[in-house]
């Protein structure tokens, strides 16, 4: 078990309002990441993270932006939801000890979004 | 660019037979990393095994096994006497072994199996 939460675990909402993901992890872990996962395309990366404040754009990053103000929690935000954003949103974190990774992820239990 | 292939999207098989998941992948890195993860019906993503691009003996556990062939490009996985709890979709995953943002997993598509009793 990674320790890792993510909330809400399911949302419905409309086209055009805002929606918050929240990732949360209790192990310190420096890496963080955010993907999609939809019927046909496998799991797609939108943003990813390498520490307090450091972010950088994943594979479908247009229309999502993401904040990492503290190391336990990695927020991806729908600024204007679209049908298109319909998807199982994952978090992820990777292990790495002492400076060495072997780069496997662990990932959260996911978010269904349903943008009506 | 790196790139991984999981040509069967759907397999089904019946209780007790085996089967061989398929993955190809492509890099240009020398030294590399290959993944499996399972995600079973009720969703969650499992981690199962890390393969290192220098380390092709084939790795057992269980009844599962995987064929690390630089080759031929291809890192398959086999579940021996399949059982019903088998089903999920499987997912091949490479990595540059660098760490860091390059060490970024890229994903195929998954192979969806269904063992049937």
């Amino acid at each position: 078990d990674a320790g890792i939460t993510q909330s809400p675990r399911h949302k419905v909402t409309e086209t055009g309002t805002p929606v918050t993901l929240r990732c949360h992890q209790t192990e310190n872990h420096r890496y963080m990441y955010w993907y999609r996962q939809d019927p046909g395309h496998g799991l797609r990366l939108i943003h990813y993270s390498y520490g307090v404040k450091d972010t950088d754009k994943g594979e479908v990053s247009d229309g999502y932006s993401v904040s990492r103000s503290k190391t336990e929690d990695f927020l991806l935000t729908l600024e204007s939801a679209t049908s298109s954003q319909t998807s199982v949103y994952f978090c992820a974190i990777k292990s790495a000890e002492a400076g060495l990774t072997y780069n496997e992820q662990f990932f959260g239990p996911g978010t269904r979004l349903t943008v009506l | 660019a790196q790139k991984v292939t999981q040509a069967q999207t759907e397999i089904s098989v019946v209780e007790k037979e085996d089967v061989t998941l398929d993955c190809v992948y492509e890099t240009r890195d020398t030294t590399y990393y290959l993944f499996w993860y399972k995600q079973p019906p009720s969703g969650e993503l499992v981690f199962l095994i890390r393969r290192n691009s220098f380390d092709e003996q084939n790795e057992i556990s269980g009844r599962y096994s995987w064929n690390f062939q630089k080759s031929t490009s291809s890192f398959n996985f086999t579940i021996t006497a399949s059982q019903v709890v088998d089903s999920a979709v499987y997912f091949c995953a490479l990595s540059e072994a660098r760490g860091g943002s390059q060490g970024n997993l890229i994903f195929g598509k998954g192979t969806k199996l269904s063992v049937k009793p």
